[in-house]
């Protein structure tokens, strides 16, 4: 089956500067890759996707990169704000669309 | 409208005991699947449902696990004889139709306690 893995676990940035959070997958099959956005307590929210036939999808300052030779992915959040603070998750698409999550993000943005 | 529904919300068990956790999907979703999450991990699938049928079980970690979707639409999971081991939060999703790429809507959890 398909296997995520996800870095860095933690990771602390000052408010303005960027993150970039990446994952890589090994199934060279998987052809959609979703961001799930987590806050203590409460369900992963969806944030942005990209399909395998799109190199980068951007929304406002939120973007993602997709090398499917490589077989990587990664997110970028560009001018980072308090809010930003969350766990992120990474995820490839398997067989009847279930979902490989990646073991999460832990971002600290700093004001 | 009404998004992904899970109750209780929190359930505390003793080891040995039998424990049901409940998913109401959003309306209209045939797509339903079961996802359990361990402190500080990503949510590790385990049952797809299309229907009521189970069209994927391989995440189901042993036979002490079931879960059912009898109409379609409210899914149950059940474990026997719990371990604490199975302390975990317990994530439903549902989506339209399960077809490829569509966006999974999680329930806010079951956070289930073994004691």
């Amino acid at each position: 089956g398909e296997n995520v893995e996800q870095h860095p676990s933690t990771l602390s940035v000052q408010e303005g500067d960027s993150a970039v959070i990446k994952c890589t997958y090994s199934d060279s099959a998987s052809n959609y890759f979703p961001w799930y956005k987590q806050e203590l307590g409460k369900r992963p929210q969806l944030i942005i996707d990209i399909r395998s036939n799109v190199g980068e999808k951007k929304d406002q300052r939120i973007a993602v990169t997709l090398n499917k030779t490589a077989k990587h992915f990664s997110l970028h959040i560009t001018e980072t704000q308090p809010e930003d603070s969350a766990v992120y998750f990474c995820a490839a698409r398997g067989n009847f669309n279930k979902f490989y999550f990646g073991s999460g993000t832990k971002l600290n943005v700093k004001p | 409208g009404a998004g992904v529904s899970q109750t209780p919300s929190n359930k505390v068990t003793e080891k040995g005991k039998y424990v049901e956790l409940r998913c109401d999907p959003i309306s209209g979703h045939t797509a339903l699947y079961w996802y359990r999450q361990s402190l500080g991990q990503g949510p590790e699938f385990l049952i797809y449902f299309q229907g009521t049928g189970a069209a994927d079980d391989s995440g189901l970690p042993n036979d002490r696990f079931f879960a059912v979707r009898p109409e379609g639409s409210v899914s149950t999971l059940k474990i026997q004889r719990t371990e604490r081991g199975d302390s975990a939060v317990y994530l439903c999703a549902s989506s339209k139709t399960g077809t490829d790429g569509e966006t999974q809507y999680f329930g806010p959890g079951t956070r289930l306690l073994v004691l």
